[in-house]
């Protein structure tokens, strides 16, 4: 059965505090992996796309990488503006459809 | 961000009422989702459809009922809803289902209450 897996639940840093979200899964056919940020009340935003094992994508604080069974979603020296909850999905299959893990909640104090 | 837009932001319905989830997207987009968030659960794929075929059914209850009239139109008809249905709605678009480097964009989700 297809999963996807994200740990921790729920992350406190400080400003500044560099830190690490984890997303593993298993999946059959993996097409890419896609990274959210949700804010409280809204949907969530499109981050990032990984297609193979050893890629990796930076936008601004964030950085994402790919192996064959986990991606990581590096913050680096975080600012309280990037609390919110960060969403890993796979894409699987012919039709492309999106399976998420739970998500981080990520709080960054000033 | 205007790209996908849902209305209402938040229902509020009984058990025996009927209403409609609209959604609408700017993208240009020929492939609709609508999704289910609970606290404490992943986001559940319900339906897609792919111009404006119904490609998918995630094994949802009839007393939900979509609806696509056309690329850009999404609706969500609902009816004798249960308490536990209440959550986070999500619409989301995309280039088209079966693409390579299909990413999708969400909506900012309707809030329903089931009293």
């Amino acid at each position: 059965e297809d999963q996807v897996t994200q740990s921790p639940e729920a992350l406190r840093l400080q400003e500044g505090e560099s830190s690490s979200l984890n997303c593993s899964y298993t999946v059959s056919g993996l097409r890419g992996l896609f990274w959210y940020r949700q804010d409280p009340g809204k949907g969530p935003e499109f981050l990032f796309t990984l297609y193979s094992a050893g890629e990796e994508k930076e936008k601004e604080r964030l950085k994402a990488t790919l192996t064959k069974k986990e991606s990581f979603l590096h913050i680096t020296a975080p600012k309280p503006e990037d609390s919110a909850t960060y969403l890993c999905a796979v894409q699987v299959g012919s039709q492309g459809n999106l399976i998420f893990g739970k998500g981080t909640k990520l709080s960054v104090k000033p | 961000e205007t790209g996908v837009t849902q209305t209402p932001r938040h229902l509020v319905m009984g058990m025996t009422n009927k209403k409609s989830l609209k959604c609408e997207q700017h993208l240009g987009h020929n492939a609709m989702y609508w999704y289910k968030q609970s606290a404490k659960k992943p986001l559940e794929l319900m339906f897609v459809y792919n111009f404006k075929e119904q490609t998918e059914n995630n094994s949802v209850p009839s007393r939900f009922s979509p609806e696509c009239p056309n690329s850009s139109h999404l609706f969500l008809h609902l009816h004798t809803l249960q308490p536990e249905d209440s959550a986070l709605y999500l619409c989301a678009s995309s280039q088209a289902g079966t693409s390579p480097s299909d990413t999708q964009y969400f909506g900012p989700g309707t809030r329903l209450t089931v009293l």
